[in-house]
C-alpha cells in the first residue's frame, strides 16, 4: 500500500534561518507531488506541485522553493525564513486515479 | 481558475443529529469533488469523493450529493457522533494539478 511521510513534524526556527522540509512517498511510482500551507484556522493554499523529477511549478510568489531530486522525494526549502512563513505545511500526492492523499504535516513556527 | 466556496464556516450539532456542509464551485469543467476531514494537528484525510458522472454517493453515515447544473455539492453526515468533530474541507478539480479547496467547516458534535 502507498504511504507518505514528511518530517520534521514540528520545527521552531528564528527569522532569517534556513528551512528544509522533506517528504517521501512509498508504494507508488511517478506520483504527482504537492506542498500546501495552512495558516492557523484557514484553508489549504497550494504552494508547489511537481509532475516529475526536476519539474516544479509554483502557485504563488514567495520566500520558499521546492525541489524534487528523486521520483518519490519532494523538498520544501527557504534560504531565510520570515515571520509570515509560520504555518502548517502539508505534503500530498496523487496517482493515476487523481485522489489526493496528505501527509501528517509539519508545523513551522518562526520566531 | 476554479473558485470553491464552502459554508457554513462553523457548525454545531447535537449528537445523533444530522450535519450538512455545502460547497459551490465556479468552473463547469471540474469533474472530481472530494471531501476531507482534518483532526487537530493532523493532515486532512479523504473521507468520500464523487465524480461528475454520478449524483450521489453514500458510505455508511456519510453521503455526498452533486448538482452539476447548479455547480454545488454537499456533505451529509447522519447520526453524528462526538468523534465526527473536526474541520471538513471540500475540493474541486478538473485535473490532478489543479485541486482547489474550500475554506473549511469546523464541525462540533455535542454529546
Amino acid at each position: 500500500s502507498q504511504t507518505i511521510h514528511q518530517w520534521p513534524a514540528t520545527l521552531v526556527q528564528p527569522v532569517g534561518s534556513p528551512l528544509s522540509l522533506e517528504c517521501t512517498v512509498e508504494g507508488t511510482s511517478n506520483p504527482n507531488l504537492y506542498w500546501y500551507r495552512q495558516a492557523a484556522g484557514r484553508g489549504l493554499q497550494l504552494l508547489f506541485y511537481s509532475v516529475g523529477i526536476g519539474q516544479i511549478s509554483s502557485e504563488v510568489p514567495q520566500n520558499l522553493s521546492a525541489s524534487r531530486p528523486q521520483d518519490r522525494q519532494f523538498i520544501l526549502s527557504s534560504k531565510k525564513l520570515l515571520l509570515s512563513d509560520s504555518g502548517f505545511y502539508l505534503c500530498a500526492w496523487t496517482g493515476d486515479t487523481g485522489e489526493l492523499f496528505f501527509g501528517e504535516g509539519s508545523r513551522l513556527t518562526v520566531l | 481558475g476554479e473558485n470553491v466556496e464552502q459554508h457554513p464556516s462553523t457548525l454545531s450539532v447535537q449528537e445523533g443529529d444530522s450535519a450538512v456542509i455545502k460547497c459551490t464551485y465556479s468552473d463547469s469543467a471540474s469533474n472530481y469533488f472530494p471531501w476531507y476531514k482534518q483532526e487537530l494537528g493532523k493532515g486532512p484525510q479523504l473521507i468520500i469523493d464523487i465524480r461528475s458522472n454520478v449524483g450521489e454517493k453514500k458510505d455508511q453515515r456519510i453521503a455526498v450529493t452533486l448538482n452539476k447544473t447548479a455547480k454545488h455539492f454537499s456533505l451529509h453526515i447522519t447520526e453524528t457522533q462526538p468523534e465526527d468533530s473536526a474541520v471538513y474541507f471540500c475540493a474541486a478539480s478538473y485535473n490532478n494539478n489543479d485541486m482547489r479547496f474550500g475554506a473549511g467547516t469546523r464541525l462540533t458534535v455535542k454529546p
